[in-house]
């Protein structure tokens, strides 16, 4: 099947530091690409759209100056948290959509093992 | 706007038995997708069962099967033989036109299975 990978799969970083996390689809072309965010004992957010070779759909509320959103090719999607805070601690999970997959509610995402950030 | 309702924040079972994780939801749309993921305390989602809208078959997938009912806009998923691997969060999701295709998650249950 479908196969996602993230990296890192954890990070540590100090207060004021940027943070970059990769979403890869490793066997399948992804034109499409969600970030979602997770706090601890709690659903799923999704944060925004990634689109290949066009400006990411941030959800309302999500600050588009602090999570930027790459989408620079078929197979790779980049969340950057910039000027981490505390607040910022959580898990970050993306999914692809694979690109030959039928436009309608039917088709399935895939999910990465995802990237818990911790923000000292 | 979409919603997706788990009454359930916790459950135990004893293994071996059958468990019952209920969801309902919400939506104008007469065409959605209906999803149930498991995601085990390493926090990936591991994606367990799908049912379309017009599906007239419950959907099944081993050890786990939908039940789905449309007009009470409930999507229960059934766990037989509880093994002491399935103790994690289950979610709940869907996914429709009204929302640009994009996955709505419920808040989750948290199932233990006992020995």
């Amino acid at each position: 099947g479908a196969v996602v990978s993230q990296h890192p799969s954890r990070v540590i970083c100090k207060s004021g530091t940027s943070v970059k996390i990769e979403c890869r689809s490793l066997d399948f072309q992804a034109t499409t690409m969600f970030w979602y965010r997770q706090f601890p004992k709690q659903s799923l957010m999704l944060m925004a759209t990634s689109n290949e070779g066009s400006k990411a759909t941030y959800e309302q509320g999500v600050e588009k100056d602090k999570f930027l959103i790459n989408h620079a090719s078929l197979t790779l999607s980049t969340l950057t948290v910039t000027s981490a805070h505390p607040e910022d601690s959580s898990f970050y999970i993306c999914s692809a959509r694979e690109d030959d997959a039928r436009m309608t509610s039917t088709d399935t995402q895939y999910f990465g093992p995802g990237t818990r950030l911790t923000v000292l | 706007a979409q919603k997706i309702t788990q009454t359930q924040p916790g459950m135990f079972v004893q293994e071996k038995e059958a468990v019952t994780l209920d969801c309902t939801y919400d939506t104008s749309d007469q065409s959605y997708g209906l999803f149930w993921y498991k995601q085990p305390s390493s926090g990936e989602m591991i994606f367990l069962i799908y049912q379309g809208s017009y599906d007239e078959q419950n959907a099944t997938e081993g050890r786990y099967s939908l039940n789905f009912q449309k007009a009470r806009k409930s999507a229960n998923l059934v766990i037989s033989a509880s093994q002491l691997g399935d103790s994690a969060m289950y979610f709940c999701a869907m996914r429709d036109r009204n929302y640009g295709q994009n996955f709505v998650f419920g808040p989750g249950t948290r199932l233990s299975v006992l020995p």
